[in-house]
């Protein structure tokens, strides 16, 4: 089943931080966080597996509530470089499922 | 170490012809993932192979099929065509396809189906 996520999109000016959530009806084994910029293959951000921990990888970190079965990305301090679409993936059965993607825009 | 590779990169096809991708995964990497993107239904997850074998499939018709060969090259195979199948097809790899594992995406094949 696909996860949730939210918001749709969202609008940042360079420096201004932003969340991303990803929740699930299922519980979560591990969450996968992607980057795509336009026309160009997804980019591995980072993992989490169960557990609760929080990731980082630069200023963009994530967390894992298995009780909430929800993840959320924080991007902080936005670079010009943080736009693109922010897709979170579910893992199960050796299958990726993804949500519909969060598109974030940084303006300088 | 060189990514995942896929070819052709783009393709343009007519309304009942079939259509062949192929993939290259990272070498050492035995787990293929297929995935379609479109603007409307974001990515969907077609098939997994590893090891040749077909572990999981998504919900798309039995018109979408695919294969793993021995050295993990994989190809998936669309016949019949139809409009609604122009889309980015991406395939990732991965060492073993487990959760805890991170997929690697290629760039991906555009097909425009006319």
């Amino acid at each position: 089943q696909q996860p949730v996520q939210s918001p749709q999109a969202v609008i940042l000016r360079e420096g201004e931080d932003a969340v991303i959530n990803c929740s699930s009806s299922k519980a979560l084994y591990s969450v996968h966080w992607y980057r795509q910029k336009h026309g160009e293959a997804p980019i591995f951000l980072m993992i989490l597996l169960k557990g609760g921990e929080q990731k980082g990888h630069d200023k963009i970190s994530a967390s894992f509530n298995e009780k909430k079965q929800q993840s959320s990305l924080y991007l902080t301090a936005s670079q010009l470089s943080y736009s693109g679409t922010y897709f979170c993936g579910l893992s199960n059965d050796y299958k990726l499922s993804f949500g519909a993607g969060t598109t974030v825009t940084v303006r300088a | 170490k060189a990514g995942v590779t896929q070819t052709p990169r783009y393709l343009i096809k007519t309304r009942g012809q079939q259509v062949t991708l192929s993939c290259s995964p990272i070498s050492g990497h035995r787990s293929v993932s297929w995935y379609q993107q479109t603007p409307g239904q974001g990515l969907q997850f077609l098939f997994e192979y590893f090891s040749e074998t077909q572990r999981n499939k998504g919900n798309f018709p039995g018109r979408f099929s695919g294969r793993q060969f021995s050295n993990s090259r994989s190809e998936m195979n669309v016949s019949t065509l139809e409009l609604g199948d122009s889309a980015l097809y991406l395939c990732a790899s991965s060492g073993t396809g487990f959760s805890q594992e991170t997929q690697y995406f290629g760039p991906g094949t555009r097909l425009l189906v006319l």
